[in-house]
């Protein structure tokens, strides 16, 4: 099976930096998500890694450890409307080959002024 | 292009009465998938599909069947409600073209039995 750890809450300031961080530990591992949900809304695609290192995609970077069953998400220059739940979700490869994606319960980032 | 919609967006059920959930995307999509979401515990999958015609089991089927008919279409059932099954139930798609296998969501269903 596959097991996703994140925090359950976090709070920044407006301007700052915050990293969000997400260890995982599964068979099959086959990349790792981000996903950005504000309250009463969907969850939106930020960001993929499959390999080890750092994606970065303007104010939003993504860091993917295999080794380390580790990524974080990092978010600069925070504005408010950045408040949301970020959700890591880990996709493995089954014997069937079917591609599965687990989600973790997702961090809820509350920026404030 | 509408992205993955779902119908209804709200309804109320009481104990014991079924109902179906519709999810229509429109990117040509392979994967689809239903979730429920509740406080506390993340999204989980209930069942998913590979493609028209075929289905599986996620982490939670109890209580839910789904069918594929279409390729654009993924329908999820309930035969007789129970309250654990007041949930937000998302449906997503995902392309195998990217390679990436991003899931994109439609807006939810907020379901509750009474």
């Amino acid at each position: 099976g596959q097991n996703i750890d994140q925090p359950t809450e976090m709070t920044a300031t407006e301007g700052a930096i915050v990293q969000i961080n997400c260890t995982y530990q599964t068979s099959g591992f086959n990349g790792l998500f981000w996903y950005q949900q504000h309250a009463g809304e969907a969850p939106t695609f930020l960001s993929y890694n499959v390999l080890d290192g750092l994606e970065e995609k303007g104010r939003f970077s993504s860091f993917l450890s295999r080794s380390k069953g580790y990524s974080y998400l990092l978010l600069k220059e925070l504005q408010m409307k950045d408040s949301a739940s970020y959700l890591c979700a880990v996709r493995a490869e089954n014997s069937g080959g079917y591609q599965k994606v687990t989600f973790g319960t997702g961090t809820k980032l509350q920026v404030i002024p | 292009n509408a992205g993955v919609t779902q119908t209804p967006k709200f309804r109320v059920l009481k104990t014991g009465q079924s109902m179906t959930l519709l999810c229509a995307q429109d990117m040509n999509h392979e994967y689809m998938y239903w979730y429920r979401q509740d406080p506390g515990m993340g999204l989980r999958l209930i069942h998913y599909s590979v493609g028209e015609g075929t289905t599986a089991k996620g982490e939670v089927p109890d209580g839910y069947n789904v069918s594929r008919l279409k390729k654009q279409n993924f329908l999820l059932g309930l035969e007789s409600a129970a309250p654990s099954q007041t949930s937000v139930y998302f449906c997503a798609s995902a392309g195998a073209g990217t390679g990436l296998y991003e899931q994109y969501f439609g807006p939810g269903t907020r379901l509750t039995v009474t």
